[in-house]
């Protein structure tokens, strides 16, 4: 089945740019996207991209997408201490709709 | 748009006993919601997935007598942890997809099981 991976911290200092990656298995995920997730909270939706674009840019978040290499990225621009959470990407073949396999979940500490 | 919410928010029981818990789509209609299962510091992991007026259908390895999914009208899908053990205890998480929306799953702030 579907692997989602991600790097379980990144610590950045206030006003710097954060950069979080995220690689999949399976080269039929279409539907790629970026969770936050607060301390006790469910999931709040931040953005997401087709698999036939290459980037998507929303404010301060840029994602952006590496097909051949199965790889995707999240980057918060002035990264703020209210950007401190856990994000989450995930990934499905056929949308929303239908299963998200979930990554590991990146924590994202941000420091003054 | 595409508010989604869970009742109750937090829970503590007694073991053996039964517990509910409400996911309801606020402001759209959901054929299908999904059922999650966090446990601390870790990612997502889906339980069973509620269709509308039909069953629900379990992932591997998770017992449908022992979590009961009821998803009886387009806004509201429920579940049911029967005969609750300190096992048990969780963070549950539902969502809907909005199918008239993005395509997209929007979740619900989590129901924090505590089994004694």
């Amino acid at each position: 089945g579907e692997d989602v991976e991600q790097s379980l911290f990144l610590s950045v200092r206030e006003g710097d740019s954060s950069v979080i990656n995220c690689t999949y298995t399976d080269s039929s995920s279409t539907y790629l996207y970026w969770y936050k997730q607060e301390p006790g909270a469910g999931l709040q939706l931040l953005t997401y991209i087709f698999s036939n674009m290459d980037m998507k840019q929303d404010q301060r978040l840029t994602v952006l997408l590496n097909k051949k290499d199965k790889h995707l990225s999240l980057r918060i621009a002035d990264t703020q201490t209210g950007d401190s959470a856990i994000y989450f990407c995930a990934v499905s073949p056929l949308g929303g709709g239908n299963k998200l396999t979930f990554g590991t979940g990146t924590q994202l500490k941000v420091e003054l | 748009g595409a508010v989604v919410s869970q009742h109750p928010s937090r829970v503590i029981c007694k073991s053996g006993t039964s517990v509910k818990i409400e996911c309801r789509s606020l402001d759209f209609q959901a054929t299908t919601m999904f059922w999650y299962r966090q446990f601390p510091k870790q990612s997502l992991m889906l339980m069973a997935t509620s269709n509308e007026g039909s069953k629900a259908t379990y992932e591997q390895g998770v017992e449908k007598d022992k979590f009961l999914i009821n998803h009886a009208s387009l806004t509201l899908s429920t579940l049911t942890v029967t005969s609750a053990h300190p096992e048990d205890s969780s963070f549950y998480i539902c969502s809907a997809s909005d199918p008239e929306g993005t395509d997209t799953q929007y979740f619900g702030p989590g129901t924090r099981l505590t089994v004694l």
